[in-house]
């Protein structure tokens, strides 16, 4: 099956900081999400992006499908941005299996 | 909207029991995901199901099963219950098949097996 790859395991960073998550994975897909995984369990979708590029305030999303890989950017990070983010793919030759990245596991102090 | 509600929100068991799982998606989505979460594993596809058929299933064992009803409403049971299946338990909607649409997430069923 299809493996994803997410790097890095874990980020620390100070509040205002910038931030790159990356996704690598190993065949074509139809689907490509960012998730943000909440302490409480709550996976929070962030973006659908299988192609291209996205933005939502101080969070972008770059896919480049040809390349397999997908790039997820914080900018001016805060507290509220810790947790763990995921990246989720569904193959073209799998359709409605969602593969999971082990995650990112980004700390921001204050 | 309503997002997607999943019940119970915790649950706790012992070993050799059965559990049914209930998640409600979001009105109008026709197709519910299924995940389990542990720290050594991950979060592993269980299985999808669409318009009430299973469209595709994940590497568990056959102790694990779903089913979809006509309102799209899903259930998932576990029998002979391990300890090894203590996990949080995800279920996700979408309006198309979950390959080419956005995956909206529930807040989770914790099970814990004594």
């Amino acid at each position: 099956g299809i493996q994803v790859e997410q790097s890095p395991p874990d980020l620390i960073l100070q509040e205002g900081a910038n931030s790159t998550l990356r996704c690598n994975f190993s065949d074509s897909v139809n689907n490509l999400q960012w998730f943000h995984q909440n302490p409480w369990g709550q996976l929070i979708n962030l973006f659908y992006i299988p192609s291209g590029t996205k933005q939502n305030g101080r969070l972008s999303a770059t896919t480049v499908a040809t390349e397999r890989y997908s790039l997820l950017y914080i900018s001016s990070s805060q507290t509220t941005d810790s947790g763990v983010y995921f990246c989720a793919v569904a193959a073209r030759t799998n359709a409605g299996k969602s593969t999971f990245g082990d995650g990112t596991t980004l700390t921001v102090k204050p | 909207k309503a997002g997607v509600t999943q019940t119970p929100r915790y649950l706790i068991k012992t070993r050799g029991q059965q559990v049914t799982l209930s998640c409600s998606p979001i009105s109008g989505h026709r197709s519910v995901s299924w995940y389990q979460q542990t720290p050594g594993q991950g979060l592993q596809f269980l299985f999808e199901y669409f318009s009430e058929t299973q469209r595709n299933k994940g590497n568990f064992p056959g102790r694990f099963s779903g089913r979809q009803f006509s309102n799209s409403r899903s259930e998932m049971n576990v029998s002979t219950l391990e300890l090894g299946d203590s996990a949080l338990y995800l279920c996700a909607s979408s309006s198309r098949e979950a390959s080419t649409d956005t995956q909206y997430f529930g807040p989770g069923t914790r099970l814990t097996v004594l």
